[in-house]
């Protein structure tokens, strides 16, 4: 399986409720990142997160990041119908023979319920 | 919004023709790169580009090749479109590679038949 697993891979929660979604990853990172997709477009950016980090805000997104399980969490607080969308951790996975790699996991599909 | 341009936004096209993907950026960012999303495996980098002229390979770059010839401009060409190469194609850019969020275009929905 590859780096940077999103779970669950499907939320459906109300609005106003928070939401979490967990990422995993298997080797050794830099940083990790954290995007989201709305239906039709491209990914936007949220938060970045170095390895030296354990939590970090920005508004109603809160991540955290356990290096020693490999494995971070967003938190969407107080949650609304425009945040149905997609969410992928990136992560910089340790390079290999020369070449550059940056892994997106599979995606959380989040939708909120209005 | 970062100043990324895909084009074409949605295109079909036989097995075994050429193909080419073109992304424009108005930022000037030095890095770009080629991802391809299908389900259940997330985005996967084809190719990235670290400059003018300055490419290298990704996780999945057999069957597509790359050029930069300005900073703007960055092309992702199919040779012979195979069937497996139907997906969705994103191109994002990035002022640096390491530490700095990539800013992705809108995506090209590629069908191969």
């Amino acid at each position: 399986s590859q780096q940077g697993e999103e779970d669950p891979q499907a939320l459906s929660i109300q609005e106003g409720e928070n939401a979490t979604m967990n990422c995993s990853y298997k080797t050794s990172i830099n940083n990790l990142q954290w995007y989201r997709q709305n239906s039709g477009r491209g990914l936007v950016h949220l938060i970045l997160i170095r390895s030296n980090e354990r939590e970090k805000h920005s508004g109603r997104l809160r991540v955290t990041l356990d290096t020693s399980k490999k494995s971070s969490s967003l938190l969407i607080t107080a949650s609304r119908a425009a945040d149905t969308a997609s969410y992928f951790c990136a992560t910089d996975a340790v390079r290999t023979s020369g070449t550059y790699k940056y892994i997106f996991g599979t995606g959380t599909r989040l939708k909120v319920l209005a | 919004d970062a100043g990324i341009t895909q084009s074409p936004r949605h295109k079909v096209t036989e097995t075994g023709t050429p193909v080419t993907l073109r992304c424009h950026q108005t930022e000037n960012h030095r890095y770009m790169y080629w991802y391809r999303q299908d389900p259940g495996h997330g985005l996967r980098l084809i190719h990235y580009s670290y400059g003018v002229k300055d490419t290298d390979k990704g996780e999945v770059s057999d069957g597509y090749s790359v050029s930069r010839s300005k900073t703007e401009d960055f092309l992702l060409t199919l040779e012979s479109a195979t069937s497996s190469q139907t997906s969705v194609y994103f191109c994002a850019i990035s002022e640096s590679r390491d530490l700095a969020p990539q800013h992705f275009g809108d995506g090209t929905r590629l069908s191969i038949l």
